[in-house]
């Protein structure tokens, strides 16, 4: 299984709305990343997480909020989005050691409404 | 800090044709570097890699890229273009100094003419 599965695939939301992203992967790598993507531009990262810790944090806004539940498991948690936010936001993933590929989702399109 | 450049943010050329998109790093230590592709409302998928290993790096799809240290340079090419190759193609570098996330460059959209 090589796949990083990301939930869901669309998402609407309000400003004052609270919703969360998912995304899981069953290949035993130990860091995460959560990465958005703005219309024509390339992936930014936003968070990486290493053995379910977090170790980078690319000063996201707090209105964003990652958490690692265990070692197949990620989410990013929104809440008060504004409208610029809105993206498409890609999880990836890669094994513990070494500087190899990340493996990336298929993404969640989110608009802020 | 290390980072890619990509030149020219749109490539155009005719079914059949070769297909040259060009990756510039910048870095005083060999990097790790990576071309990816996407396809609309895709995540990105990975093409080939170098990892020090060989500097002539074969991957999916016939594509193929060759690490040039003397041009800190990391071209990927393909010698045929076929329909199924317009999209997004992004360089990305991962560099031995701990912080172990990729940073692409700003991409290259490959538009293929029939």
């Amino acid at each position: 299984d090589t796949e990083v599965t990301q939930t869901p695939k669309h998402l609407v939301m309000g400003m004052t709305n609270k919703k969360s992203l998912k995304c899981e992967q069953h290949m035993g790598h130990r860091a995460m990343y959560w990465y958005k993507q703005k219309a024509k531009k390339p992936p930014e990262l936003m968070f990486v997480y290493s053995y379910e810790k977090l170790s980078i944090n690319e000063s996201v806004p707090s209105r964003f909020s990652p958490e690692c539940p265990n070692s197949s498991l990620l989410n990013l948690h929104l809440h008060a989005l504004q409208p610029e936010d809105s993206a498409l936001y890609l999880c990836a993933s890669s094994p513990p050691t070494g500087y190899t590929e990340a493996f990336f989702g298929q993404g969640t399109r989110l608009t802020v409404v | 800090a290390q980072s890619v450049t990509q030149l020219g943010s749109h490539v155009s050329v005719s079914e059949g044709a070769l297909v040259l998109l060009r990756c510039n790093y910048s870095s005083s230590v060999p990097p790790y570097l990576f071309w990816y592709v996407q396809y609309p409302n895709q995540g990105l998928q990975l093409l080939l890699k170098y990892t020090s290993a060989a500097t002539l790096v074969k991957g999916i799809n016939g594509f193929e890229a060759e690490f040039k240290k003397s041009e800190t340079s990391f071209h990927l090419t393909k010698p045929s273009a076929h329909m199924s190759d317009a999209a997004e193609y992004f360089c990305a570098v991962n560099m031995d100094t701990g912080r172990r996330a990729l940073t692409f460059g700003s991409g290259t959209r490959l538009q293929v003419q029939p």
